[in-house]
């Protein structure tokens, strides 16, 4: 069985530029949660999708956002990035709510 | 909100050692703890799930324990090899449908 698969795995942007990261969770996942990690915050809570809806949100600026397919894969979209964006980005499936959770190798984002 | 902690930041050992990471909450009213290890620039693999209602789980040579009362958990290595040199990082959930709050992590050396 396939795990959790991010990508792409690395980018590189330029500051003011969008990026979409993708993630597809574990087949028969409906739930999936993204996760920024950074040196200096650790891990923090982005959003969490479940059958396409967004349940949970974290304190993060409208920049962020995220959708959720019907086939369970999502995406996470940053806008007007700055510098303080990069971060590995970690993306999280689980079968349903309460379930282990199982995370991707993540998407290393570079702004300069 | 929930607060983890984890103590110690950094911790080196001989191989073949026992050893024992900890990991606090301030909130004991958690629906389960998971525990996982990140290598170097990669995703987090998720070893030990408990639940709220669960006092302790065992795989192989970890075994993880639950104390909700206290706000604690303990994973416990048992003769620890040098493959097991990550960063070990602790995770509660308040409820099924609620995020993972992490702890900052153990980055474990084992040297040969």
């Amino acid at each position: 069985k396939a795990g959790v698969t991010q990508t792409p795995r690395y980018l590189i942007k330029t500051r003011g530029q969008q990026v979409t990261l993708s993630c597809s969770p574990i087949s028969g996942h409906r739930s999936v949660s993204w996760y920024q990690q950074t040196p200096g915050q650790g891990l923090q809570f982005l959003f969490e999708y479940f059958s396409e809806t967004q349940r949970n949100k974290g304190n993060f600026p409208g920049r962020f956002s995220g959708r959720q397919f019907s086939n369970s894969r999502s995406e996470m979209n940053v806008s007007t990035l700055e510098l303080g964006d990069s971060a590995l980005y970690l993306c999280a499936s689980r079968q349903n709510l309460g379930a282990e959770a199982f995370f991707g190798q993540g998407t290393r984002l570079t702004v300069v | 909100k929930q607060e983890v902690t984890q103590i110690p930041a950094a911790l080196s050992v001989p191989e073949g050692e026992n050893l024992v990471l900890n990991c606090s909450f301030t909130d004991s009213a958690i629906y389960n703890l998971q525990w996982f290890r990140q290598d170097p620039g990669k995703g987090l693999t998720s070893l030990l799930l408990i639940q709220s209602s669960q006092r302790e789980q065992t795989s192989g040579r970890l075994n993880a324990s639950l104390d909700k009362s206290s706000g604690r958990s303990t994973l416990y290595i048992a003769a620890s090899q040098p493959g097991d040199s990550a960063t070990y990082l602790c995770a509660v959930r308040n409820n099924a449908g609620n995020m993972l709050t992490f702890g900052g992590g153990t980055r474990l050396m084992v040297k040969p």
